[in-house]
């Protein structure tokens, strides 16, 4: 049982390009979140997905895009990478009780 | 609009228990308070959660007053690899969004 995995776990990206980061449960959840923490600061929520079939945007979803492919897959896109998205991006599922599953982080460098 | 209050720090001996106080004197009847902690560069991890009785797991106690004000994690026998920063979270399960303050930073020393 992985719980939540994501890849990859480090990423640099040029100004302007564009990529996918990629997020699977295997806990049978049906909500998945995305969030960036930036340093020294909390999380912020930029998507999330209650449920397969349906997303909604959170606190700071400008720059970005998401997929929920299945149960199972959680993807976050940015477009057009900005350095202001240097971060890094946090994926969770939440189980019955709402409590939340976080992956290990991925870290993208925006140049 | 902070919702809990927590020490910014503390320190605690090995193989002691740690007890992290949380005041949220606001929260309503049905807010749940949730306890997560991060790791220097890992994700955040869920420790425990409760309404208003105590409940334990292979982690952690939690301890919540009766008027449900505040509250008390336990760790009962700390080891080093508890260093982290410990959040408390009071949330209406039913909101997506999970606002972590400043947290305690939490310190164990051998």
């Amino acid at each position: 049982n992985a719980g939540v995995t994501q890849t990859p776990k480090f990423q640099v990206l040029k100004t302007g390009q564009s990529m996918t980061l990629q997020c699977a449960q295997d806990m049978n959840h049906n909500s998945m979140y995305w969030y960036r923490q930036d340093p020294g600061m909390g999380l912020r929520l930029i998507y999330y997905s209650a449920s397969e079939g349906t997303t909604d945007k959170g606190e700071v979803p400008n720059g970005y895009n998401v997929s929920r492919l299945n149960k199972r897959e959680f993807s976050l896109r940015l477009e057009s990478a900005a350095p202001s998205q240097t971060s890094v991006y946090f994926c969770a599922s939440s189980g019955s009780h709402y409590e939340q599953y976080f992956g290990p982080g991925t870290r993208l460098t925006v140049t | 609009d902070a919702k809990t209050t927590q020490p910014p720090s503390m320190d605690c001996a090995e193989g002691r228990a740690a007890n992290l106080p949380c005041n949220h004197s606001t929260i309503s009847g049905n807010e749940y308070v949730y306890w997560y902690r991060q790791i220097h560069s890992q994700g955040p991890q869920y420790i425990i959660h409760g309404l208003k009785n105590n409940e334990t797991n292979e982690m952690a106690s939690l301890i919540i007053t009766e008027d449900r004000k505040s509250s008390t994690l336990i760790l009962p026998h700390a080891t080093l690899r508890d260093t982290a920063v410990y959040y408390c979270i009071v949330r209406d399960p039913q909101d997506y969004k999970l606002s972590f303050g400043a947290g305690t930073t939490v310190t164990v020393r051998a």
